[in-house]
């Protein structure tokens, strides 16, 4: 069975510095692992993904996530906070050998905020 | 192109009533998704069509709830005898198959209250 962990139900940064978003997996099977990002009275965007090709990996708004087969870990990051950055993420994992049938699992979401 | 459409946005709704979500998925996408967001339970998933066919339906809460997708596009969801505990938003995805590393793309949910 496939679980995500999200540590930090809110975290909290000033605009201009580093946002670290942490994600730690469990999965049976080599998982294809996502960042999706949720603003207000919206559906889920998809931020990126990782399906088993580069580990560390670029989405978008300048987000990146790299994935730790030994700490089963996927963070999400971002250089420098906007305060357009202010929303829930939440990472989310497929098995592949469901092939989607299992749906996305995700984690808790992180609701973050940006400081002025 | 347009994306995942939901209705309606908003549904308000008495105890015992029975309800119809509708998703209408991006068009060309053959597989689509229901999930359930809630503030105690976050996001859960519910039930994956692949074409008109659902392969498992356990992830539906209890037997009030029913789904079905017609000419492999629109799926509407069914609750029945509503309760309390069903008040979510319920959220639509599709994706171009049922590849488990392929984007879902999310419509913007209804939001169920039973009251």
């Amino acid at each position: 069975a496939q679980s995500v962990t999200q540590l930090g139900s809110h975290v909290s940064v000033s605009e201009g510095a580093l946002v670290l978003l942490r994600c730690n997996y469990s999965s049976s099977v080599p998982p294809y692992l996502f960042w999706y990002v949720q603003y207000p009275n919206q559906g889920l965007q998809l931020l990126l993904k990782y399906t088993s090709a580069a580990t560390l990996v670029k989405g978008i708004n300048g987000f990146e996530a790299e994935f730790k087969k030994s700490e089963t870990s996927f963070h999400l990051t971002k250089p420098s906070a906007h305060m357009s950055d202010a929303a829930e993420y939440f990472c989310a994992v497929s098995e592949g050998s469901g092939g989607g049938a299992d749906g996305l699992t995700f984690g808790k979401g992180t609701h973050l905020i940006i400081q002025p | 192109g347009a994306g995942v459409s939901q209705s309606p946005s908003n549904k308000v709704t008495e105890k015992g009533k029975d309800v119809e979500l509708r998703c209408d998925p991006i068009s060309g996408h053959t597989a689509l998704y229901w999930y359930r967001q809630s503030l105690g339970q976050g996001l859960e998933f519910l039930i994956y069509f692949q074409g008109n066919s659902a392969p498992d339906k356990s992830g539906l809460p209890s037997d009030r709830f029913s789904a079905e997708r017609t000419g492999g596009s629109v799926s509407t969801l069914t609750i029945q005898r509503t309760q309390q505990e069903d008040s979510a938003v319920y959220l639509c995805a599709s994706s171009l198959e049922s590849a488990a590393y392929n984007e879902q793309f999310f419509g913007p949910g209804t939001r169920l209250t039973v009251l």
